[in-house]
């Protein structure tokens, strides 16, 4: 079964500085889909970024970035410029490829991101 | 473009007692799902559906059950509550060959 992990559950940062996320999944498939997303506090699930496996090129959005390195199964998320409103909770979340109606959104346990003023 | 409806948002139910937590999207996607979010445990994958009359168990799935007669609406039934289904409900939807899912608001159940 795949897994995804978020090994630090709580971080800070400094109002205009840089943060990354880190996000380990494990998955024998070649083929998939890796998401971060984003929950302030209105509970709302906010897609912030995705990636596909097949693409060697870094995903980007304005000030979010992420480092996908396929081989070591790792997806880290790099927010640039902190901003007060992107204190939230964080989740890394893997899709895999639909076969034979197997797909799944399997997500990590969340970081809990501080922006200090 | 109402996206994907969750209600109620907030329920406070009796241990024993039953009820449904509604879903439905306007999106016609295909592929359907309900998440607990619970503290320190993430979203964990209650059940999920591919498309109608198609639904499969996801990692918690004990004392739900669920069903799709149609691709707009899946709703979830806790058939007799329990004080360890106390949590946030979330349902999602997404085009099946596409990768994106969109969430509900959410529902906040309390068993008591």
């Amino acid at each position: 079964a795949q897994t995804v992990t978020q090994s630090q559950p709580e971080m800070s940062v400094q109002e205009a500085e840089t943060v990354t996320l880190s996000c380990t999944y494990d998955t024998s498939e070649s083929d998939y889909y890796l998401f971060w997303y984003k929950q302030p506090p209105s509970r709302q699930m906010i897609l912030v970024i995705r990636q596909e496996a097949y693409k060697q090129q870094n995903a980007t959005e304005n000030r979010f970035s992420v480092n996908f390195q396929k081989a070591a199964k790792s997806f880290s998320l790099k927010i640039s410029d902190s901003q007060l409103g992107d204190a939230a909770m964080y989740f890394c979340a893997y899709r895999s490829p639909p076969q034979g109606g197997s797909e799944k959104l399997v997500f990590g346990k969340g970081m809990k991101l501080t922006v200090n003023p | 473009n109402a996206g994907v409806t969750q209600t109620p948002k907030f329920q406070v139910l009796k241990t024993g007692q039953s009820m449904t937590l509604q879903c439905a999207q306007d999106m016609n996607h295909e592929y359907m799902s309900w998440y607990r979010q619970d503290p320190g445990m993430g979203l964990r994958l209650i059940h999920y559906s591919v498309g109608a009359g198609i639904t499969d168990q996801g990692e918690v799935p004990n004392g739900y059950n669920v069903s799709r007669s149609t691709t707009e609406d899946f709703p979830l039934r806790l058939l007799s509550a329990a004080p360890s289904q106390t949590s946030v409900y979330f349902c999602a939807s997404s085009p099946l060959l596409n990768t994106e899912a969109f969430f509900g608001q959410g529902t906040r159940l309390t068993v008591v």
